[in-house]
């Protein structure tokens, strides 16, 4: 089974609008933590958000916040005010505090969505 | 330097080749991660060093891959034989503790196998 689940291989938005990023995640562990990352075109994979399970309220980092809803286990990635530069790769990842042989330290990763800003 | 600094960025190899590929992690970084992207894939873990041991390597494919951090700072991921199913970004991470929030990703090599 998928542990990272992104359903939207594409999304558009116009520029200044907002627009979220799905993202469902299935494991059994009670603590591990969720990322968002932005891939431009260079190639970089570049830290966005993180989410901790535990966590009583929902991340926020500027432009980006995280619609945590934990009992559905999604984890949804928030641009507001877009702009041409958010186009890119965004890809869900998720690190499982105790992974298969306490390997708590391996993300694992979404095939992402490619968002497309319009002007 | 400021970033992860990962070097070519781009190969192309025959089938057959044998390639290096190298990190330089941010100084000071502790941890070091192997990450290889198949084309319009997410990137999937490959190996883990932390300082010059490397607890994990779990991921690589085959024997074929090779991965050294000698003295704790730059690291190689070495591939004998390079195959066809072996294009792909690999990408290499840092951070200061395993558990950082946030791991610095490099700009990847970009590996061709024709």
């Amino acid at each position: 089974a998928q542990k990272i689940t992104q359903t939207q291989p594409g999304m558009f938005v116009q520029e200044k609008e907002a627009v979220t990023l799905d993202c469902t995640y299935d494991t059994s562990d009670p603590s591990y933590g969720l990322f968002w990352y932005k891939q431009p075109s260079s190639g970089e994979m570049i830290f966005l958000i993180y989410q901790g399970s535990y966590d009583q309220q929902n991340a926020t980092e500027g432009r980006y916040s995280l619609n945590f809803q934990k009992a559905r286990k999604s984890a949804n990635l928030v641009i507001s005010a877009s702009q041409l530069g958010d186009s890119a790769m965004y890809f869900c990842a998720m690190r499982e505090a105790s992974g298969r042989g306490g390997s708590n330290y391996k993300l694992t990763f979404g095939k992402g969505t490619l968002l497309t800003v319009n002007p | 330097g400021a970033g992860v600094s990962q070097s070519p960025r781009y190969k192309v190899a025959k089938r057959g080749q044998d390639v290096a590929l190298r990190c330089d992690p941010i100084s000071g970084h502790v941890s070091l991660f192997w990450y290889q992207q198949a084309l319009g894939q997410g990137p999937e873990f490959l190996t883990y060093f932390q300082n010059e041991a490397q607890l994990d390597k779990s991921g690589l494919p085959s024997d074929r891959f090779f991965a050294e951090r000698p003295e704790g700072s730059v690291s190689t991921l070495k591939i004998q034989r390079t195959q066809q199913e072996d294009s792909a970004v690999y990408l290499c991470a840092s951070s200061f503790g395993a558990q950082s929030y946030g791991y610095t990703f490099g700009s990847g090599t970009r590996l061709t196998v024709v």
